[in-house]
């Protein structure tokens, strides 16, 4: 099993739709949970990070972390053709004295016209 | 702020050359520097850790002989894949950190990437 699950997608939808994106893991010793975008061949960029169970709101974005049941969300409100990109949960843990990021696949999200 | 360049963005290379990646942090001073590598519709898979000055910690699975880093100095750190062959053949990708980087999210010593070198293996 790996430890952060994602579904590849990709996922399509109209503008101004609302966009859930989800991410299961499985490793209690996950300390930050976070969003990143990323555009094709292009690095990642940092979204947004939550630490606590609860939600954290920034604009159109919304992240949602369910620590009881390690599952994480971000929401997409009034999505735009601009946000078509692959968004990736990751998840920071230390191992052997490092802070380490763990990914998951990326789901490529399709924001038509 | 917080930028950090690769070069080059794209190389072809023959099966048993050596190819090196270059890691940049342009308006700081990187303590660490990560290297990943992506598969097509594959999660980012960290590589190594590496700090200046210091050898580089290679996660499992990682063969240090054939992926060489070095970082010897605060801004730079150099991905070498040796005797390449078409299976590494991928996209790698570059971070730094610096903790208490002025505007950076230090609440978990953020991690700032690179723009990913495409390398193709024939």
């Amino acid at each position: 099993q790996k430890e952060v699950e994602q579904d590849p997608g990709p996922l399509s939808v109209p503008e101004g739709a609302i966009v859930s994106l989800n991410c299961t893991y499985s490793n209690s010793a996950f300390q930050y949970f976070m969003w990143y975008r990323q555009y094709s061949r292009k690095g990642p960029e940092l979204l947004m990070y939550t630490y606590s169970s609860g939600n954290k709101e920034d604009g159109r974005f919304t992240a949602q972390v369910d620590k009881s049941s390690k599952y994480i969300s971000l929401f997409i409100r009034d999505s735009q053709p601009s946000d078509s990109a692959t968004y990736l949960c990751a998840m920071s843990v230390v191992d052997t004295g490092f802070q380490k990021l763990v990914f998951g696949t990326g789901t490529r999200l399709l924001v038509s016209p | 702020g917080a930028v950090v360049s690769q070069h080059p963005s794209r190389v072809i290379c023959k099966s048993g050359t050596s190819v090196k990646i270059e890691c940049r942090s342009l308006d700081f001073q990187a303590t660490t520097m990560f290297w990943y590598r992506q598969f097509p519709k594959k999660s980012l898979m960290l590589m190594a850790t590496s700090n200046e000055g210091s050898k580089a910690t290679y996660e499992q699975g990682v063969e240090k002989d054939k992926f060489l880093i070095n970082h010897a100095s605060l801004t730079l750190s150099t991905l070498t894949v040796t005797s390449a062959h078409p299976e590494d053949s991928s996209f790698y990708i570059c971070s730094a950190r610096a903790p208490g980087l002025a505007g950076a999210r230090t609440f978990y010593n953020e991690q700032f990437f690179g723009p990913g070198t495409r390398l193709t293996v024939l």
